[in-house]
């Protein structure tokens, strides 16, 4: 099975600060790379799939890059709503759905 | 309005089952694969199983396995996951999930668009 690790664990910052988060692959997977956001009490939402498109209705200070094993989550300008814990997911090896351990984003 | 309610959580002993429900509203139910996804207390989130869009093909993961059977009804719009020997590292919320594609095949980038607010599932000895 595919791994994927997420760095770092947790982040803090501030109301329009810039934040990039990380997701590394065990192998490559060829822009397979989904992002979610996942807030307490709420359903996950996807934010990005295949690695750079924005899902709809996703505001556009979300951006995703990357290729073969390493893929990052931009964040433009954070928004009050925007602390939250993401998590990225590889659909390249599936089953199963490998799912990265999370990065909780909190408000410094 | 595109929705999916999950119902049927509680709390059960070790060994014991209970079926999980999920509703879908709002789109064409019996086009898309779903999706089930739990989270443990404390931890991120893990895939437990998928179904086609017509129920022909069935997906687990390694910890469910034998245990966790999913199916659905596309007369009635709804996805269930019949859970049994239940362990207490089962303790868990569980969400569907659609995928955006109707299977898991090569090439799709499956991604899981819509998600429900998911049932708690408590398992206690």
């Amino acid at each position: 099975d595919i791994q994927m690790t997420q760095s770092p664990s947790s982040l803090s910052a501030s109301v329009g600060d810039r934040v990039t988060l990380t997701c590394r692959a065990s192998q490559s997977i060829n822009n397979f790379l989904n992002w979610y956001q996942h807030t307490p009490g709420k359903a996950p939402k996807l934010l990005i799939f295949a690695a750079f498109s924005l899902q709809s209705g996703v505001p556009s200070r979300f951006s995703g890059s990357g290729s073969g094993t390493e893929y990052t989550l931009t964040i433009n300008s954070l928004q009050p709503d925007d602390f939250a814990t993401y998590y990225c997911q590889q659909s390249y090896s599936v089953p199963p759905h490998t799912f990265g351990q999370g990065t909780k984003l909190e408000i410094k | 309005q595109v929705q999916l309610v999950e119902s049927g959580g509680g709390v059960v002993h070790l060994g014991e089952s209970l079926r999980l429900s999920c509703a879908a509203s709002g789109f064409t139910f019996n086009t898309y694969a779903f999706h089930w996804v739990r989270q443990a207390p404390g931890k991120g989130l893990e895939w437990v199983a998928a179904i086609s869009y017509d129920g022909s093909n069935k997906y687990y993961a390694d910890s469910v396995k034998g245990r966790f059977t999913i199916s659905r009804d596309n007369s009635k719009n709804t996805l269930f996951l019949q859970t049994s020997s239940l362990r207490a590292d089962d303790t868990a919320m569980f969400y569907c999930a659609r995928d955006q594609f109707s299977d898991l095949l090569p090439d799709y980038i499956n991604a899981f668009d819509i998600w429900g607010q998911g049932t708690m599932v408590t398992v206690s000895s």
